[in-house]
């Protein structure tokens, strides 16, 4: 489940390499997700999204994949960038009387040296 | 993709007085906002689902009272943080959903609450 009042884990990586960030949700009845880039002192803006129907789903360098099984979610960035560098959330969407309520996980925190 | 956009960006205030935050959804209607609080280095807690023309639905350990929401159009809505006290200080982010369920979410850019 969440682990809101813990301080963000941090993956740092060098400009050009690949990142993976990782995600556990909680709820099995979950069927959408969403990843989530947050820099500071910005709102979260939508990365990608997939559905539970899916196990993979790919953007511009960006791949997600879905474990189902193990409750698992991941992101993968290609080429890192500087740019890139920010807070990354996974959101579970869960239904609740016909919308979507989303609960966002832990968060990570993305750090590209150059 | 859709606009959200939230005001003020940043307040500071003394304790006591009562600050308004608008989120408004600038090229959609959103039937539905969420309100969520972030303390530094943590993650987004949400407040409360936000319902255009009912009561707002608070997350438990939420005070209704202290929190007030009001949805009253489809573009708009306002969280107002009453008699705000310094543990108040905090960062508050809306969203809005696109969607029949509203599952793709746009957020506002935040607003930075000091409480002096």
């Amino acid at each position: 489940g969440e682990s809101v009042g813990l301080h963000l884990p941090t993956l740092s990586v060098q400009e050009g390499d690949n990142s993976i960030i990782n995600c556990a949700y909680s709820n099995s009845a979950s069927d959408y997700f969403i990843w989530y880039k947050q820099e500071s002192g910005k709102g979260p803006q939508f990365i990608i999204d997939i559905r539970s129907n899916m196990d993979k789903r790919q953007g511009q360098r960006v791949t997600v994949l879905l474990n189902k099984t193990v409750k698992h979610l991941s992101l993968q960035i290609a080429a890192t960038q500087p740019g890139d560098s920010a807070v990354y959330f996974c959101a579970e969407n869960r239904a609740s009387g016909g919308s979507y309520i989303p609960t966002f996980g832990r968060g990570t925190s993305l750090i590209v040296h150059p | 993709g859709a606009v959200v956009s939230q005001h003020p960006s940043w307040v500071i205030c003394k304790s006591g007085t009562s600050v308004k935050i608008e989120c408004r959804s600038l090229d959609f209607q959103a039937t539905t906002m969420f309100w969520y609080r972030q303390f530094p280095k943590q993650s987004l807690m949400l407040m409360a689902t936000s319902n255009e023309g009912s009561k707002a639905t608070y997350e438990q350990g939420v005070e209704k009272d202290k929190f007030l929401i009001n949805h009253a159009s489809l573009t708009l809505s306002t969280l107002t943080v009453t008699s705000a006290h310094p543990e108040d200080s905090s960062f508050y982010i809306c969203s809005a959903g696109e969607g029949a369920a509203n599952e793709k979410l746009f957020f506002g850019s935040g607003t930075q609450l000091s409480v002096l």
